[in-house]
C-alpha cells in the first residue's frame, strides 16, 4: 500500500524569507502523480501544485516550487517571499494512475502546520 | 462556476439518528470521493464511486454507506450515526486518472 510521510507537524517562516515543506513516500509503482494541497482556516481543500512522476522535470507554480526526487521518493515545497497568506496546513498527497486498476485515490500525509511571522 | 457542493457546512446530531451528507459536482465528473479528516491522522477516503451505480470502499467505511444514482450526486449516509464518525468530511470529484481533485467545503459533524 502506498504511504505518504510529512515528519514535520509545525514550522515558522519570516515574511518575505523562504521555506520548504518536506515529504517523502512510498509506492511500487513507476508511474503516479504528487500534489501539494493547501487548507487555509476556512477549511477548504485549495491545489497548490502537481507532479506527474515520468515528468523529470520539477513544476512551478509562481512562488510555489516542488523538489521531486523520484528514486528517493521524495517530494518537498518551496514556498518563495512568504506571505502572511500562506499560513495555512499542508498536504502533501499520492494519487496512483487509474489504468493501473487501482482505487485512483488520493493518499494524504498527516500534514504540516505554517506560520508566517510579520 | 465549477464547483463540488457539499451540505450542509455544520451538523450536529445525536447518536443513532440517521443522517445523509449531500455532495454535488456541476463538472461531469466520473471519479467521486468521500474522505473524512482527523487530527493527526490527515484525510482518509470512506468511499468511492468511479461511474453511475459503480461504488466501492476506501480505507474506513465502517458505519457509512453511499449511492450513486445520478453522476453529478455522490451522497454519503450514516445510518446510524457514533460519536467516533465526529469528523470533518470531504468531498471530491475528478475527470480523469490522475486528475486534480476538486473538493467541497467540507461539513463539520459532531455526534454526540
Amino acid at each position: 500500500a502506498q504511504t505518504v510521510t510529512q515528519s514535520q507537524p509545525e514550522m515558522s517562516v519570516q515574511e518575505a524569507e523562504t521555506v520548504t515543506l518536506s515529504c517523502t513516500y512510498d509506492t511500487s509503482e513507476s508511474d503516479y502523480y504528487l500534489f501539494w494541497y493547501k487548507q487555509p482556516p476556512s477549511r477548504q481543500m485549495i491545489l497548490v501544485i502537481r507532479q506527474e512522476a515520468y515528468k523529470q522535470q520539477n513544476a512551478t507554480e509562481n512562488r510555489f516550487s516542488v523538489n521531486f526526487q523520484k528514486a528517493a521518493k521524495s517530494f518537498s515545497l518551496k514556498i518563495s517571499d512568504s506571505q502572511l497568506g500562506d499560513a495555512a496546513m499542508y498536504f502533501c498527497a499520492y494519487r496512483a494512475p487509474w489504468g493501473t486498476g487501482a482505487n485512483s485515490k488520493l493518499t494524504f500525509g498527516k500534514g504540516i502546520t505554517l506560520s508566517v511571522r510579520p | 462556476e465549477a464547483q463540488v457542493t457539499q451540505n450542509p457546512r455544520y451538523l450536529i446530531t445525536v447518536t443513532g439518528k440517521k443522517l445523509t451528507v449531500t455532495c454535488s459536482q456541476n463538472m461531469n465528473h466520473e471519479y467521486m470521493s468521500w474522505y473524512r479528516q482527523d487530527p493527526g491522522l490527515g484525510l482518509r477516503q470512506i468511499y468511492y464511486s468511479m461511474n453511475v451505480e459503480v461504488t466501492d470502499k476506501g480505507d474506513v467505511p465502517e458505519g457509512y454507506k453511499v449511492s450513486r444514482k445520478e453522476k453529478r450526486n455522490f451522497p454519503l449516509i450514516l445510518e446510524s450515526p457514533s460519536p467516533n464518525q465526529t469528523s470533518l468530511y470531504f468531498c471530491a470529484s475528478s475527470l480523469y486518472e490522475g486528475g486534480e481533485a476538486f473538493f467541497g467545503q467540507g461539513t463539520r459533524l459532531t455526534v454526540v
